[in-house]
């Protein structure tokens, strides 16, 4: 079974700064998916950034990037130039293709502070 | 336009009576699905529509959770004699196709079992 895993229940920033969110997984599978996810406090989960495995570029998607380590099977998110409207619970997730569930890690709080 | 809907907001019942939580997914999206997510959990899968089938219903934790989807858009999550463990903030998403595509989130129902 897939496990995905969070270290950091709480993580905070300055505002502008940058700041890094780990997670790791654990997956016998080579074809998968990785996924961050904000929930702020509305419960509305958001995607904010989405890596395919099979690719060895990292995804980026404005301020949001990400570091794919596929052997040590990591996917930190980096977030840039950190805003208040950051502030939020963030979630990694990880699907297998083929499969037609996510599995979600226990999420990181991230508070943005001015 | 409009985005995934779930009602009731929030729902407070007592322990034993039934409820019935409603998704309206975005106009045209054949996958639906539900997670749960308890109190500084993650979210947790509950199942899977690919139209009016349900492919994967690994996820529900008793047999006292059922779920259909009718006209492949509505779906209805049904819990039968609730128990405290089952108070969680229940969520419904769908996509376009599969998986790995974008899931969109509802807002949730937040279920309170006293």
């Amino acid at each position: 079974a897939q496990t995905v895993t969070q270290s950091q229940p709480e993580m905070s920033v300055q505002e502008a700064e940058t700041v890094t969110l780990s997670c790791t997984y654990d997956t016998s599978e080579s074809d998968y998916y990785l996924f961050w996810y904000k929930q702020p406090p509305s419960r509305q989960m958001i995607l904010v950034i989405r890596q395919e495995a099979y690719k060895q570029q990292n995804a980026t998607e404005n301020r949001f990037s990400v570091n794919f380590q596929k052997a040590a099977k990591s996917f930190s998110l980096k977030i840039s130039d950190s805003q208040l409207g950051d502030a939020a619970m963030y979630f990694c997730a990880f699907c297998d293709f083929g499969n037609e569930k996510l599995t979600f890690g226990t999420g990181t709080r991230l508070t943005i502070i001015p | 336009g409009a985005g995934v809907s779930q009602s009731p907001s929030n729902k407070v019942t007592e322990k034993g009576k039934d409820v019935e939580l409603r998704c309206d997914p975005i106009s045209g999206h054949t996958a639906l699905y539900w997670y749960r997510q308890s109190l500084g959990q993650g979210l947790e899968f509950l199942i899977y529509f690919q139209g009016n089938s349900a492919p994967d219903k690994s996820g529900l934790p008793s047999d006292r959770f059922s779920a259909e989807r009718t006209g492949g858009s509505v779906s209805t999550l049904t819990i039968q004699r609730t128990q405290q463990e089952d108070s969680a903030v229940y969520l419904c998403a769908s996509s376009s196709r599969a998986q790995y595509d974008e899931q969109y989130f509802g807002p949730g129902t937040r279920l309170t079992v006293t």
